[in-house]
């Protein structure tokens, strides 16, 4: 089953605006991590924030982590065209597992 | 480092047919990833090997399916026989440290069945 739950579906704003996704997820979490995939490739790494961090930055990105609330959010800034890609978290839960749980991501698209 | 390396990038088979995926892993990195990706699944993780040993192939849909791992620079993902709804992306993805580091996914197998 999935473990994270991407807010919303998708998404399309204009070139210069901000897009925030949401994650929202179930059990405890070591930590929680973002991907961008672009249409027909892999998925790509982005962030990793720890189940003690709150928030993190990345160039024009912004991650928060809300545990008690067991959610997360992405903010893009000044958002380009070439930010066009589905964006997907994934949770390292707790209890012994190696394993990454994917959410369905987010399509985001940035009209120019 | 090339990265993480799957190879056929297309495969388009007959059902019944044995289909036969391969992946090779970042250099140094102890775990190794296979996903299946559908519009109406998402991303599943089907197994995970920590070196090469599997760890939980809980994932894995049916006996049809069958993943090795004989070495620390090769995987290999096998279908058989394969059914038209095995039609998805699959992935293979390594990492350092598990969940604990960041995932590098190859650029995927898109696999047909017919």
């Amino acid at each position: 089953s999935q473990q994270g739950e991407e807010d919303p579906q998708a998404l399309s704003i204009q070139e210069g605006e901000n897009a925030t996704m949401n994650c929202s997820y179930k059990t405890s979490i070591n930590n929680l991590q973002w991907y961008r995939q672009n249409s027909g490739r892999g998925l790509v790494h982005l962030i990793l924030i720890r189940s003690n961090e709150r928030e993190k930055h990345s160039g024009r990105l912004r991650v928060t982590l809300d545990t008690s609330k067991k959610s997360s959010s992405l903010l893009i800034t000044a958002s380009r065209a070439a930010d066009t890609a589905s964006y997907f978290c994934a949770t390292f839960p707790q209890g012994g597992s190696e394993k990454l749980v994917f959410g369905k991501g987010t399509k985001l698209t940035v009209n120019p | 480092d090339a990265g993480v390396i799957q190879s056929p990038r297309h495969e388009v088979t007959e059902m019944g047919q044995e289909v036969t995926l391969r992946c090779k892993p970042i250099s140094g990195h102890d775990y190794l990833f296979w996903y299946r990706q559908t519009m109406m699944r998402g991303l599943e993780l089907l197994i995970y090997f920590n070196n090469n040993v599997p760890i939980d192939d809980s994932g894995m849909p049916e006996d049809r399916f069958s993943a090795k791992m004989p070495n620390a620079s090769f995987s290999t993902l096998k279908i058989q026989p394969s059914e038209p709804r095995d039609s998805a992306v699959y992935f293979c993805a390594s990492s350092s440290l598990g969940g604990a580091t960041e995932a590098f996914f190859g650029q995927g197998t898109r696999l047909t069945v017919v």
